[in-house]
């Protein structure tokens, strides 16, 4: 089977950085999402990392060690706007029409 | 155009009825997917379609029926609901390939009375 854990909540204040952690089981591993999703919004693709090392997009960058089964995201800079769900979310090999399977989710609140 | 549209937004129905959730996408995607999503809870893969063919059914119960007409628009056919099947209903569309973002719509909120 297929197991992904991540925290459910973190909290930060304005301008702190957090890292959600987020580690994975799964036979024929291929690549590692994530996704944002505010309450009453629908998610929206961050980032994806399908090769070991660091993405940097703007203020948020994602991190893959496939030898760990271990990725996380970094948010740098925290803005009150960045309160939101955050999902990892696997990829598997021969999966068809790219279909990915999500952790529980990290809730994460800013406060100013 | 990188958007995926949904109708109804929200969808009050009883427990004999049938209703049909709508989702449209215009960005040339070949694959496209329903999620079930309970509050507070990730999405769950539900349907996938590829070149508009059901490629994947999460053996989800048959009261729920997808229908792909073209390969722009996606359906998801509801009969006989039961109150627990009250969730958030995602539609989602990606290019096939190795890897490749899939684009949400705003979901459809379902109350099965």
């Amino acid at each position: 089977g297929q197991s992904l854990e991540q925290p459910s909540e973190v909290t930060a204040v304005e301008g702190a950085i957090v890292q959600i952690n987020c580690t994975y089981q799964t036979s024929g591993f291929y690549g590692l999402s994530w996704y944002q999703q505010h309450d009453g919004g629908a998610p929206t693709f961050l980032s994806y990392n399908a090769l070991d090392g660091l993405e940097e997009t703007g203020r948020f960058s994602s991190f893959l060690s496939r030898s760990d089964s271990y990725g996380y995201l970094l948010l740098q800079e925290l803005q009150m706007k960045d309160s939101a769900s955050y999902f990892c979310a696997v990829k598997r090999i021969k999966a068809a029409g790219n279909k990915l399977t999500f952790g529980g989710g990290t809730r994460v609140l800013v406060k100013p | 155009d990188t958007e995926v549209t949904q109708t109804p937004k929200h969808l009050v129905m009883g427990m004999t009825n049938k209703k049909s959730l709508k989702c449209e996408q215009h960005m040339g995607h070949r694959a496209m997917y329903w999620y079930k999503q309970k509050a507070k809870k990730p999405p769950e893969l539900m349907f996938v379609y590829s070149y508009e063919k059901l490629s994947i059914n999460e053996s989800v119960p048959s009261r729920f029926s997808p229908e792909c007409p073209n390969s722009s628009l996606l359906n998801l056919h509801l009969h006989a609901l039961q109150p627990e099947d009250s969730a958030l209903y995602l539609c989602a569309s990606s290019q096939e390939g190795p890897y490749n973002e899939q684009f949400f719509g705003p979901g459809t909120r379902l109350t099965v009375l």
